[in-house]
């Protein structure tokens, strides 16, 4: 059974600074893995998607890596601003087909202004 | 395209009523997903179906819960009765099974029961 996890839990940086979240998961054979945003009381935003195939994703500030290999993804996000504050899932799709998605607990994410 | 839509919002019920949340897919997807998060166990999937068909219900918790898609652009998870332990943020989400499997979710129904 695969298992999402996401570290860290929680995490506060001041206004600007880049950062890195951190999702690992326990079975290797995924077929996708997406990174969404969720803001409190509200739904998931789809933020970005990789492929199994494919390396790295990136949109705007945002810069999400994969390696499947070692069931690891991160998410970095590049001189942060207090807008950024919400908190990150990461999912893995396991399967070669259309499968529900597996789901970190996520990381809250509080930045200072 | 409006995305997925789900209703109502914000449901409050009593322990025992039936309670029947709405979902919406985008046009044109061919899989819908419901998904259930309370802050104990985060995000779990609970069914889907590709083509109005249900593929996997093996995430539903009990036959109290029951979901059904009637056509390509409606579906309904229906809980009867309803228990306290029910309450939880309910989150319906559909993709393109040939296309990148992006799943797009709604906005959810707050389900609370007293």
């Amino acid at each position: 059974k695969q298992e999402v996890t996401q570290i860290p839990a929680a995490l506060s940086v001041p206004e600007g600074e880049n950062l890195v979240l951190n999702c690992s998961f326990t079975d290797s054979a995924i077929y996708n893995l997406q990174w969404f945003r969720q803001d409190p009381g509200k739904g998931l935003t789809s933020l970005l998607l990789i492929q199994s195939s494919q390396r790295e994703q990136t949109s705007g500030r945002l810069n999400a890596s994969l390696d499947k290999s070692s069931g690891r993804s991160t998410l970095y996000i590049a001189a942060s601003q207090p807008g950024d504050s919400a908190t990150y899932l990461c999912a893995v799709h396991s399967g070669g087909g259309a499968d529900g998605l597996t789901f970190g607990k996520g990381t809250h994410l509080i930045i200072q202004p | 395209d409006a995305g997925v839509i789900q209703s109502p919002r914000h449901e409050v019920t009593e322990m025992g009523q039936e309670v029947t949340l709405r979902c919406k897919p985008i046009s044109g997807h061919d899989y819908l997903f419901w998904y259930r998060q309370t802050m104990m166990r985060g995000l779990e999937l609970l069914i889907y179906f590709n083509n109005n068909v249900p593929i996997d219900d093996s995430g539903m918790p009990e036959d109290r819960f029951s979901a059904k898609m009637p056509n390509a652009s409606f579906s309904t998870l229906k809980i009867q009765p309803s228990e306290p332990r029910d309450s939880a943020v309910y989150f319906c989400a559909s993709t393109l099974g040939q296309g990148d499997n992006e799943q797009f979710f709604g906005p959810g129904t707050r389900l609370t029961v007293l």
